[in-house]
C-alpha cells in the first residue's frame, strides 16, 4: 500500500523560506505514470495545487505561486520536496503531498495526511 | 486561471438524492473530459471519488456518479447516508501549464 508521508517544520517566520519534503513508501517515485505534487489548504477553505513534479525532474508550477515555489525530487531516497519562499499570513495552510496520474492530472489518488504550516513571528 | 464555481452548501435528507454543480470554463471543464470529485471529512485528506468525469475508483460507492455538460460538471448522490456528510471539491485539468484548478468546496449536510 503507497504511503505518502510530509514532514518539516511547522512554524516559519514571515518572508521566510518554508520547507516541507514528502517521504514515499511502498512505491517508486520514479514510476512513469504518476506525478508527485503538493496541494494546500488553507484553514477553513479550499484546495490549491502549488505544483507538481515528474521523476525526471520536469517541473509545473501554478502560475500564481511560480515565482516563489520550487519543488525537487530525490530517486535516491525516494522524497520529493516542496520550498516556498518570502513567506506571508496568507501562506499558513495544511499542506499535502500527493500523486497524480500522468494521463489525468486532475487525479489523485494518494494523498500524504497533511501538515499544518503556520506563518507568523 | 480562476477557480472552478461550486455552491457553498447543500442539504438533503437520509434517502434522498442531491446534485453538487461545478462551473468552469472552455479552458478547463469545457475543454477536458478531465474532472474529478474529492470527498473529505474534517480533518482528514481529501478522498477521490469521481474521475475523468463519470468514473468511479475501485472501492467507492455506486451511489456517487458523476456528469458534465458544457462548461459545468456535476456530481449526483443518491441515496444519502449520514456518512456522506462532508465537503466535496471538484477538479478540472486546465491545460499543460495548470496541471489542477479546484473548485471552492461544497458542504453537504444530511438532515
Amino acid at each position: 500500500q503507497l504511503q505518502l508521508q510530509e514532514s518539516g517544520p511547522g512554524l516559519v517566520k514571515p518572508s521566510e523560506t518554508l520547507s516541507l519534503t514528502c517521504t514515499v513508501s511502498g512505491g517508486s517515485i520514479s514510476s512513469r505514470s504518476y506525478y508527485w505534487g503538493w496541494i494546500r489548504q488553507p484553514p477553513g477553505k479550499g484546495l490549491e495545487w502549488i505544483g507538481s513534479i515528474y521523476y525526471s525532474g520536469s517541473t509545473y508550477y501554478n502560475p500564481s505561486l511560480k515565482s516563489r515555489v520550487t519543488i525537487s525530487v530525490d530517486t535516491s531516497t525516494n522524497q520529493f520536496s516542496l520550498k516556498l519562499s518570502s513567506v506571508t499570513a496568507a501562506d499558513t495552510a495544511v499542506y499535502y503531498c500527493a500523486r497524480h496520474f500522468y494521463t489525468d492530472t486532475a487525479m489523485v489518488d494518494y494523498w500524504g495526511q497533511g501538515t499544518l504550516v503556520t506563518v507568523s513571528s | 486561471q480562476s477557480a472552478l464555481t461550486q455552491p457553498a452548501s447543500v442539504s438533503g435528507s437520509p434517502g434522498q438524492s442531491i446534485t453538487i454543480s461545478c462551473t468552469g470554463t472552455s479552458s478547463d471543464v469545457g475543454s477536458y473530459n478531465l474532472v474529478s470529485w474529492y470527498q473529505q471529512h474534517p480533518g482528514k485528506a481529501p478522498k477521490l471519488m469521481i474521475y475523468e468525469v463519470s468514473k468511479r475508483p475501485s472501492g467507492v460507492s455506486n451511489r456517487f456518479s458523476g456528469s458534465k455538460s458544457g462548461n459545468t460538471a456535476s456530481l449526483t448522490i443518491s441515496g444519502l447516508q449520514a456518512e456522506d456528510e462532508a465537503d466535496y471539491y471538484c477538479c478540472s485539468y486546465a491545460g499543460s501549464s495548470t496541471f489542477q484548478v479546484f473548485g471552492g468546496g461544497t458542504k453537504l449536510t444530511v438532515l
